[in-house]
């Protein structure tokens, strides 16, 4: 069975700071990499995602990923965030042959302060 | 372009009761999934639909059917609710596998 770990719950951060949220994932296959962010009563929104290709992934909004096969990350990083930002952000995995079910991250709340 | 769009938005039953969520998108998806998130756990599958009439379960099904008699909705039905079951609510609609989906607003339910 294929997991997904979000290494941190809640990231705080400063306003212009750079900022790394991290996703780990167990797979013994190939496997499909997903963010989404919710705003606060929102349903989900989707980011980036990694399908093959460049391991490094541009998404909407400034954020990028980098899939580390070696390693099983997919950790999201953005140079600069906005207050704008805040939300809670989500790690999904998909292997190939599974109907596009995604398995998620336990989710990791980004606060932004001025 | 409403999307997916998920009534009702929000619902309080009493234990033992029954209801039903729609799901209905304009977007000629042909996969379409119901989640249900519970703080800390993130999103968890609890049936899924490949194409019209098909169904099948997800992660945790227990306590929930689902039926998909036109492809454009998908509903979530519980016979007999339970406080274990109170939680937030998600549709989401794919057109393919690992294209990303898009989300309903999602269904606020809390069984008393």
């Amino acid at each position: 069975a294929q997991s997904v770990t979000q290494l941190d719950s809640q990231v705080p951060v400063f306003e212009e700071a750079p900022v790394e949220l991290r996703c780990n994932y167990s797979s013994s296959v190939s496997v499909y990499l997903f963010w989404y962010v919710q705003y606060p009563n929102q349903g989900l929104q989707l980011l980036l995602k990694y399908l093959s290709g460049s391991t490094l992934v541009k998404g909407i909004n400034g954020f990028e990923a980098e899939f580390n096969k070696s390693q099983t990350s997919f950790h999201l990083r953005k140079p600069s965030v906005h207050i704008s930002d805040t939300a809670e952000y989500f790690c999904a995995v998909n292997r190939g042959t599974s109907y596009g079910k995604l398995t998620f991250g336990q989710g990791t709340i980004l606060t932004v302060h001025p | 372009n409403a999307g997916v769009t998920q009534t009702p938005k929000f619902r309080v039953l009493k234990t033992g009761q029954s209801m039903t969520l729609l799901c209905a998108q304009d977007m000629n998806h042909e996969y379409m999934y119901w989640y249900r998130q519970d703080p800390g756990m993130g999103l968890r599958l609890i049936h899924y639909s490949v194409g019209e009439g098909t169904t099948a379960k997800g992660e945790v099904p227990d306590g929930y059917n689902v039926s998909r008699l036109k492809k454009q909705n998908f509903l979530l039905g519980l016979e007999s609710a339970a406080p274990s079951q109170t939680s937030v609510y998600f549709c989401a609609s794919s057109p393919q596998e690992n294209y990303g989906y898009t989300f309903g607003s999602g269904t606020r339910l809390t069984v008393v």
